[in-house]
């Protein structure tokens, strides 16, 4: 089944503590990005990549960094995670081209105390 | 201004109505359009995407584009109860300076039996 997988689907931990968020695609896409989503703001884009060791920034980078050392794998890392940094996150991946569609994992709830 | 703007709501609407949720976005050279259906605590999930001006139909659903207007939005024939959600509106000019897909905040809808 063609799909991406974000684990661990729920989160809590507390302030400073480094954590991973791991996504994981199926379908070959090139292009992968993270998503947080807040009440009243949507969906923002915090980091993008288009290919393997090709990552950039979107609008709300600050405290999170990326690697895509494989095609499949995205992790999410927050080095030292702060009480703002509490959303839901949610990977997504597409292949490359303006009208492809954007496939979204399940999402991870992350607490911080 | 907001790159993607759409009326936050509660939109309600009886069963069996219509339902009709807009969307306007700010990027004169954005190519693609989509429209997500996000239930509470899920994923967002595709289920329309237009990109020239006009009507674009897939069962009870219709999007409507208007560059000149720079407006997109989305019909919904014969609401249904399982229809209650929040959709999002999301822009893309992948490709260009951006490169990446620009959500609005949803419109949450609400069908009543």
């Amino acid at each position: 089944e063609a799909q991406v997988t974000q684990n661990p689907r729920y989160l809590i931990t507390v302030t400073g503590k480094k954590l991973t968020v791991t996504c994981s695609q199926n379908m070959n896409h090139e292009y992968m990005s993270w998503y947080r989503q807040d009440p009243g703001l949507g969906l923002r884009q915090i980091y993008y990549s288009m290919n393997v060791e090709v990552t950039d920034k979107g609008d709300v980078p600050e405290g999170y960094k990326v690697s895509r050392k494989e095609k499949r794998n995205f992790p999410l890392i927050l080095e030292s995670p702060s009480p703002n940094q509490t959303s839901l996150y949610f990977c997504a991946s597409r292949l490359q081209g303006a009208k492809e569609k954007l496939f979204f994992g399940s999402g991870t709830q992350l607490s911080v105390l | 201004q907001k790159e993607v703007e759409q009326n936050s709501g509660p939109l309600s609407v009886p069963e069996g109505a219509i339902a009709s949720l807009n969307c306007t976005y700010s990027d004169r050279v954005s190519q693609s359009f989509f429209w997500y259906r996000q239930y509470s605590g899920k994923s967002p999930e595709l289920i329309m995407s237009i990109y020239s001006n006009g009507d674009k139909e897939d069962g009870r659903f219709t999007a409507q584009l208007n560059k000149a207007s720079q407006y997109v939005s989305l019909l919904i024939r014969d609401s249904q109860p399982s229809d209650s959600a929040t959709y999002l509106c999301a822009v893309s000019n992948y490709g260009g300076a951006t490169n990446k897909l620009i959500f609005g905040t949803g419109t949450l809808l609400a069908v009543q039996p």
